[in-house]
């Protein structure tokens, strides 16, 4: 089975900043990598499938991209709304989740 | 707008059984491979199972803890995915989460979208 390893795991930043969040594949993957955001009591959301794809009305300011098994979640210009728990997938593995917290 | 609702948690025994329903509208739901995965609290996502869609043989898959105990299963004319869990542990606690499976079917890229809103399943004695 393929492990999905996401780090950092609690990550702290200001508004406006940018943050880079990054998921290592076990083995060598096709580009079917996706990016969720969850808030509490929430359901998980689509942010970008297929590595850098981005989903139905999410904001420009979050992109996806890869280097070999290495994918990255990077958000620009951090606003209020995006402070949640972010998790990476690929086919049945998920990522351990990264808490993004206001510092 | 697609929409799933998931219905039928609620408080267990261990050793005992329940079954979650899960109503999708909004989609072709004949086409459409369909994924449970569920979250102890506090805990991440950990994907369940699958069912692929009737076209494409309504195949199913399970993750290792619910293999043997947990049945997914679907009826298209109630566009109504299912998942019967059996001999519950524990475990088993966790928000249930039915949502659309985009490995196959009508949608492509592996990713899972829409969620339902999930379900609160509690193991307990």
């Amino acid at each position: 089975d393929i492990q999905m390893t996401q780090s950092p795991s609690t990550l702290s930043a200001s508004i406006g900043d940018t943050v880079t969040i990054t998921c290592r594949a076990s083995q060598n993957i096709n580009n079917w990598l996706a990016w969720y955001q969850q808030k509490p009591g929430k359901a998980p959301k689509l942010l970008i499938y297929k590595t850098s794809t981005l989903a139905s009305g999410v904001p420009s300011r979050f992109s996806g991209s890869d280097s070999g098994t290495e994918f990255t979640l990077t958000i620009t210009s951090l606003q209020p709304d995006d402070f949640a728990t972010y998790y990476c997938q690929q086919y049945t593995s998920f990522g351990q989740g990264t808490r993004l917290e206001i510092k | 707008e697609v929409q799933l609702v998931e219905s039928g948690g609620g408080l267990v025994e261990p050793g005992g059984s329940l079954r979650l329903s899960c109503v999708a509208s909004g989609i072709t739901f004949s086409n459409t491979w369909m994924s449970w995965v569920r979250q102890a609290p506090g805990k991440g996502l950990d994907w369940i199972g699958r069912i692929k869609s009737k076209s494409d043989g309504g195949t199913t898959y399970y993750a290792a803890p619910v293999n043997g105990r947990f049945t997914i299963s679907r009826d298209e004319s109630k566009n109504t995915l299912y998942l019967q869990m059996n001999s519950l542990k524990t475990e088993d606690t966790a928000v249930y989460y039915c949502t659309t499976d985009c490995s196959g079917g009508s949608c492509y890229g592996g990713h899972f979208d829409p969620w339902g809103q999930g379900i609160l399943v509690t193991v307990s004695s």
